[in-house]
């Protein structure tokens, strides 16, 4: 049982679209992560929400929504992709009390 | 601001080799420290943390990291590293935030390759 998942892993798309990545956590965990590698790998964070309250937010174009219907979901909807939004978005989770992430395998986002 | 610096941005060596890996964060407070592997094509795993106690904390797969406060540092240690370890490496340090919550801050990451 994949304890973080997300969907769909690879994704390729014109610059203008609008697409969405899910991520689903079967750990009981109460927040929830989204995570952008670029092409040099570093890891910024971008969004977090505990038991579907945003609680980070960091600075990150309007076009990016986090959704997060109940705590094991959280979606990332980016509207109007740019050639820069091509990464691999990572949705991580973890329990407050200790920081440790647990990671999902990735959706590679590239923007044509 | 809370940060993570990695020195080491592409380290290069040979099976059995002995590896080590800087590590230093900038924070003042209590801190939770980490060590994330990402092996080519794959998510991240936890190699090791370090909450509090023994500031040597003992990994997977042979790994260990010293906190050494004093020098705000907690560097990846292997005495005798094998090809499989190729990977990305990640030093994280945990800070908290507004509301008693945590955000995981990562290093540049360092590429090691350790060739056969």
């Amino acid at each position: 049982d994949t304890a973080v998942s997300q969907t769909p892993k690879y994704l390729v798309t014109q610059m203008g679209n609008d697409k969405s990545i899910k991520c689903e956590q079967n750990l009981g965990h109460d927040t929830m992560y989204w995570y952008k590698q670029d092409s040099k790998k570093f890891l910024k964070i971008m969004f977090s929400y505990n038991n579907k309250e945003l609680i980070i937010n960091e600075t990150v174009p309007n076009r990016f929504s986090p959704k997060s219907p109940d705590k094991a979901h959280l979606n990332l909807h980016i509207n109007s992709l740019e050639l820069g939004d091509s990464a691999v978005y990572f949705c991580a989770s973890s329990q407050e009390n200790t920081g440790e992430l647990f990671f999902g395998e990735g959706s590679r986002l590239t923007v044509l | 601001a809370q940060s993570v610096s990695q020195h080491n941005h592409h380290v290069i060596l040979s099976e059995a080799a002995s590896l080590e890996l800087g590590c230093n964060y900038s924070y003042g407070g209590t801190v939770n420290l980490f060590w994330y592997v990402q092996y080519p094509g794959q998510h991240l795993q936890l190699l090791l943390k370090y909450f509090s106690g023994d500031p040597l904390v003992k990994g997977i797969k042979g790994f260990e990291a010293e906190f050494i406060k004093s020098k705000f540092s907690f560097n990846l240690r292997k005495p005798s590293v094998q090809w499989s370890d190729t990977a990305e490496y990640f030093c994280a340090v945990n800070a908290r935030i507004s509301g008693g919550y945590n955000k995981l801050i990562f290093g540049a990451g360092t590429r090691l390759a350790v060739h056969p």
